[in-house]
This record gives structure tokens, sequence and C-alpha cells, in this order.
């Protein structure tokens, strides 16, 4: 069965260094997103990824965040200057999108990112 | 800013029994309504989903209600079994317009099935 995945599984940086998490979406999706979760609160939403732009994003994406699909296969989410409160959970997410809301997102193992 | 809120942080149920595992949205602009299940160290699977025109759905041993008035949906899945111990999140989403459908989740309810 076809699956997202994640690398790495965990990251370990030094505040303000620059983190690259990526992910390899499922082949014939269309929609990638990235969430988080910081540790003990709720999957929150960061951004979504369409057609080659960002379709939507959340407040939490800010200056310090960006992504790209640098080729056919990869999404990527970074990171310019880490803040201690940048450590989470980082899942990849990515959807067909050919059904509307009912669309089943299917989410990666996860990045760990501790930024120390 | 909780727009997705699962009271209950966690639940115990003997093996057999059913399990019922509650949300409640306040946002009546979401259209869909899914449910995932997350085992530790993996990301959400998952599991159910429902549209806001329907009030039931239904796939083996799992059911999702959902009451739109009282901004209310349930899962319930029976029986229970070890396996479904994990933590379920509840999680909505709406068209915002760029189709992209994001999901808000609930905090969690840790299921613990107990043989």
């Amino acid at each position: 069965e076809p699956e997202v995945t994640q690398t790495p599984s965990h990251q370990v940086t030094q505040m303000g260094q620059e983190v690259i998490l990526r992910c390899v979406p499922i082949s014939n999706h269309l929609y990638f997103y990235w969430y988080r979760q910081i540790l003990g609160q709720k999957v929150e939403f960061l951004v979504s990824f369409y057609n080659n732009e960002i379709s939507e994003k959340s407040e939490i994406f800010d200056d310090q965040f960006s992504v790209e699909r640098p080729d056919g296969s990869n999404f990527t989410l970074k990171i310019r200057s880490t803040k201690l409160e940048d450590s989470a959970m980082y899942f990849c997410a990515s959807t067909s999108g050919t059904s509307g809301g009912l669309n089943t997102q299917y989410f990666g193992p996860g990045t760990r990112l501790t930024v120390l | 800013d909780q727009q997705v809120k699962q009271n209950s942080p966690s639940l115990s149920v003997q093996e057999g029994r059913i399990s019922i595992l509650n949300c409640d949205y306040t946002n009546s602009m979401f259209d869909y309504f899914l449910w995932y299940k997350k085992y530790p160290a993996e990301g959400p699977t998952f599991l159910i989903s429902i549209s806001s025109i329907k009030d039931k759905n239904e796939d083996g041993r799992f059911t999702v209600f959902l009451n739109k008035s009282a901004k209310h949906l349930s899962l319930h899945i029976v029986p229970s079994q070890p396996g479904d111990s994990a933590v379920y999140f509840c999680a909505a989403s709406d068209d915002s317009g760029a189709g992209s459908y994001q999901l808000t989740f609930g905090k969690g309810t840790k299921l613990s099935v107990i043989p």
C-alpha cells in the first residue's frame, strides 16, 4: 500500500540553525500539507501546497518557514532560523484532492525536531 | 481557540464492549469530519469520515454519528478490541475556497481496551 515517508525521523539542531525536513508524498497525490504537534498539544495545520504553490497557510507559518517541491517526488519544509519553540513533531500529509473535503489525508510517520 | 474539542483525555473500556468517543466543534463552516487513530511514534491513520449532509456513516466496527444542531459527533467502536488501544483524534475541515481542506484537530482521546 502506498505511504507517505519522511526523513529524518529525528533531527536535533542548535537554536538559530536552518533545518530542512523532507517528505515523499504518495505518488499520484496533488495536495500536500505540513502539520506539527508540540508535545502534549494538538496537531496544528501549518501549510498546504498545490500546483507548485502555497494554497493556504496558518498564522504559525511565518517568514521563517518555507516549503518547496524541488522535484517530482520530494516535498520539503525549511525553517530558516530555528527557535526553541519550534521543537515539535512535524507531519507531512498528502491527498489526491479528487473528492473535496472527504479526501483522506494520508500522514507520514513524522519527524521529531528538537531545538537546543 | 479550540474549534474542535475532545473533552475526555482518556477512556478505558473492556474488550468486547462498546467504545464511544466524543467530539464537539464550534465552527459552523465545517463541512467534513474525520476520525484518525494514532499509535506512539507513528503518524495519524485515517479511520472514518462523514460529510455534514449525513448523520451517520458506518464502516465495519466503526460508526460515526453527527448531530449538526448540537455541533457534536461521536465515534462508536463495537466490539472494542485490544488492538484499538491508541489515541483517537477528531478532525474537521471546510472549503476555505482554495480547495485545500486543511484539518483542524482536537486534542485527542487515549483509548485503552482492557483484555
